[in-house]
């Protein structure tokens, strides 16, 4: 199975910054990774497909970028709504694996 | 209304079986994908199983092969994941996730989820 790494596990960052996190795969998956988001008690969201595709609805601030084993999530500014569990997830093979989760929180 | 919604869940001893069930609505249900993903208390997502939009190709995760059987009636937009064998590694909350594509191939991504069923096992 492919295994997808993030980092870092945590961060706490201010409303207004920009958040930057990363996800290494342990084998090349070209542009096959996606990016949910999870509040607590809630079900994923999609937040990002194919590496960097802004699934609809989703606010422009997220964005994302990579291929190959190195992929990145960004949140230009991030707001209030943003606190959460971000996971990435590679769709190259079954299983579809996920990461480990990155949690942002509030500083 | 675009949705899934899971039962089934509950407290099971270990070594039991249990049978979740999603219901969807909304969408053509024969036309994709769908998956179960599980998450242990205060852990990340593991995907479990998928099944192609014909129910002709199936997928598991290890940790379930010849224990799990995931299966679907698209007569009544339904999908199912029928667990024997149950032991506390798997007490976890069961998702019903539905994927873009007809199948695991090209690119594919989960673009809507249910809200979840808990699934506890414990003696």
């Amino acid at each position: 199975d492919i295994q997808l790494t993030q980092s870092p596990s945590s961060l706490s960052a201010s409303v207004g910054d920009r958040v930057t996190i990363t996800c290494r795969t342990s084998q090349s998956i070209s542009s096959y990774l996606n990016w949910y988001q999870q509040k607590p008690r809630k079900a994923p969201k999609l937040l990002i497909y194919a590496a960097s595709s802004l699934q609809s609805g989703v606010p422009s601030r997220f964005s994302g970028s990579g291929s190959g084993t190195d992929f990145t999530l960004t949140i230009s500014s991030l707001q209030p709504e943003d606190f959460a569990t971000y996971y990435c997830q590679q769709s190259y093979s079954t299983p579809g694996t996920f990461g480990q989760g990155t949690k942002v929180d509030i500083k | 209304e675009v949705q899934l919604l899971e039962s089934g869940g509950g407290l099971v001893q270990p070594g039991g079986s249990l049978r979740l069930s999603c219901a969807a609505s909304g969408f053509t249900f024969s036309s994709y994908a769908m998956s179960w993903v599980r998450q242990a208390p205060g852990k990340g997502l593991e995907w479990v199983s998928g099944l192609s939009g014909s129910g002709g190709s199936t997928y598991y995760a290890d940790s379930v092969k010849g224990r799990f059987t995931i299966s679907r009636d698209n007569s009544k937009n339904m999908l199912y994941l029928q667990m024997n064998s149950l032991s506390a590694e798997d007490t976890a909350v069961y998702y019903c996730a539905k994927c873009s594509n007809g199948d695991y191939v090209y690119y594919w991504y989960f673009d809507l989820w249910g809200r979840g069923t808990l699934v506890t096992v414990s003696s």
